[in-house]
């Protein structure tokens, strides 16, 4: 167990609704990663925090999701007016290994957009 | 740009047979490159890393900085070995965030 969770494990939506996933990192780490994982590709990066401070995100966020890590802790991962295109694993992850450069994955969320 | 290129979605090998997944990447500098396994109904796992030198679950891999390839080897699969295989890369600064391949189905026939 990598002791990063991820809630809800599955989530099955309409079109135009919104959602929020949340992340648990490993405690003790202070930077947290969200990618994105859809049918027939690896994960790709979204954004990732260091403490409270989202300091990067990819193109691949548009204006429609927002991640916040309110307390340094926890994180969440909100998509609005959801469209068929969002529809993916979600992973969260944190770091670790001699260069924290290797990421230890949640379980992921899997969003269905119907 | 960094990128990473997986030209196979599917190998399958017969067990007891030799096993190369290929991976090339694309990268201005000296990446860490990884391999990471993901077994069915599990999560997405590290399984080795080019810095480490090392042999997990009989797997090798070895950075060739010439072609710019890092193809994972093992000399005899087994059942358990099929999976879903992801090559990855990122920087050397630590901290650095991770660019994956598209993935490699590896079934190895009984």
């Amino acid at each position: 167990d990598t002791g990063v969770s991820q809630d809800p494990r599955h989530k099955i939506t309409k079109r135009g609704q919104n959602v929020t996933f949340r992340c648990d990192p490993i405690s003790e780490h202070n930077r947290l990663y969200w990618y994105r994982q859809t049918l027939g590709q690896g994960p790709e990066f979204l954004t990732y925090f260091q403490n409270e401070a989202q300091l990067e995100k990819s193109r691949l966020l548009s204006d429609r999701f927002s991640a916040e890590r309110p307390k340094g802790s926890f994180s969440t991962l909100e998509i609005q007016r959801t469209e068929q295109g969002d529809s993916a694993m979600y992973l969260c992850a944190s770091p670790g290994g001699p260069l924290y450069n290797e990421q230890f994955f949640g379980p992921g969320t899997r969003l269905t957009v119907l | 740009a960094q990128r990473v290129t997986q030209p196979e979605k599917l190998l399958s090998v017969f067990k007891g047979a030799p096993v190369e997944l290929k991976c090339n990447y694309s990268y201005s500098g000296s990446p860490e490159l990884f391999w990471y396994v993901q077994y069915s109904r599990q999560r997405l796992q590290l399984l080795l890393r080019h810095i480490s030198r090392e042999s997990i679950k009989g797997f090798t891999a070895d950075l060739n900085k010439g072609e710019t390839s890092f193809h994972l080897k093992k000399p005899f699969a087994q059942e358990e070995d099929s999976a879903m295989y992801y090559c990855a890369l990122s920087g050397t600064g630590g901290y650095q965030k991770v660019t994956f391949g598209t993935g490699t189905k590896l079934q190895v026939i009984p």
